[in-house]
């Protein structure tokens, strides 16, 4: 399996406060991405990095920001949330190399009150 | 939007016959797709994937089918196993892009 690690795995907190969700990798891989994943929406980026301090926003980026100061981590933030961000948050990584399949983490569930 | 469209969002099929999840796309841009598996509480793995070039990809009991001029693909799982039960997603990127679309999601149960 590759080595990528999600935390925290679960989390509960209110509207209005800030959240931030780590991805952790293991392979060096250059590209790391985070999704959500909520019921008849399949998996959707929110946003994606190609390399320490690069990032890029994916298809549903409001009220998320992202940083990658290492290339080992990933960072998600959510400002202010609210309960439209509940769902369940997964990073995935992948070789920068054409073709290759992107690997996921477990996931964080998070809900928002 | 939705670029990537899994219509159905389970299927029932018995242990040893074949499963059929099927997935259409609109984006004619899109030469390179993906299937995944999911089970509960954990992160998509990777199944299979296939190129444009070609119109089947094999991989054990996994067969992955395209038709590019219906932008239609399918995954044929054969015989079916217990283990299969999941929820599978297919995908699709522009190669080299580096990004992935993905489909909602069929909930496949297979039974006894």
């Amino acid at each position: 399996d590759a080595g990528i690690t999600q935390s925290p795995r679960h989390k509960v907190t209110e509207t209005g406060t800030p959240v931030t969700l780590r991805c952790h990798q293991t392979e060096n891989h250059r590209y790391m991405y985070w999704y959500r994943q909520d019921p008849g929406h399949g998996l959707r980026l929110i946003h994606y990095s190609y390399g320490v301090k690069d990032t890029d926003k994916g298809e549903v980026s409001d009220g998320y920001s992202v940083s990658r100061s290492k290339t080992e981590d990933f960072l998600l933030t959510l400002e202010s949330a609210t309960s439209s961000q509940t769902s369940v948050y997964f990073c995935a990584i992948s070789e920068n190399r054409s073709n290759q399949p992107q690997h996921f983490g477990d996931g964080t569930r998070l809900s928002i009150l | 939007d939705q670029q990537v469209k899994q219509n159905s969002p389970s299927l029932s099929v018995q242990e040893g016959r074949i499963s059929i999840l099927n997935c259409d796309y609109t984006n004619s841009m899109f030469d390179y797709f993906l299937w995944y598996k999911k089970y509960p509480a954990e992160g998509p793995t990777f199944l299979i994937s296939i190129s444009s070039i070609k119109d089947k990809n094999e991989d054990g009991r996994f067969t992955v089918f395209l038709n590019k001029s219906a932008k239609h693909l399918s995954l044929h799982i054969v015989p079916s196993q217990p283990g299969d039960s999941a929820v599978y997603f297919c995908a699709a990127t522009i190669q080299g892009a580096q990004k992935l679309v993905f489909g909602q999601g069929t909930r496949l149960t297979i039974n006894p």
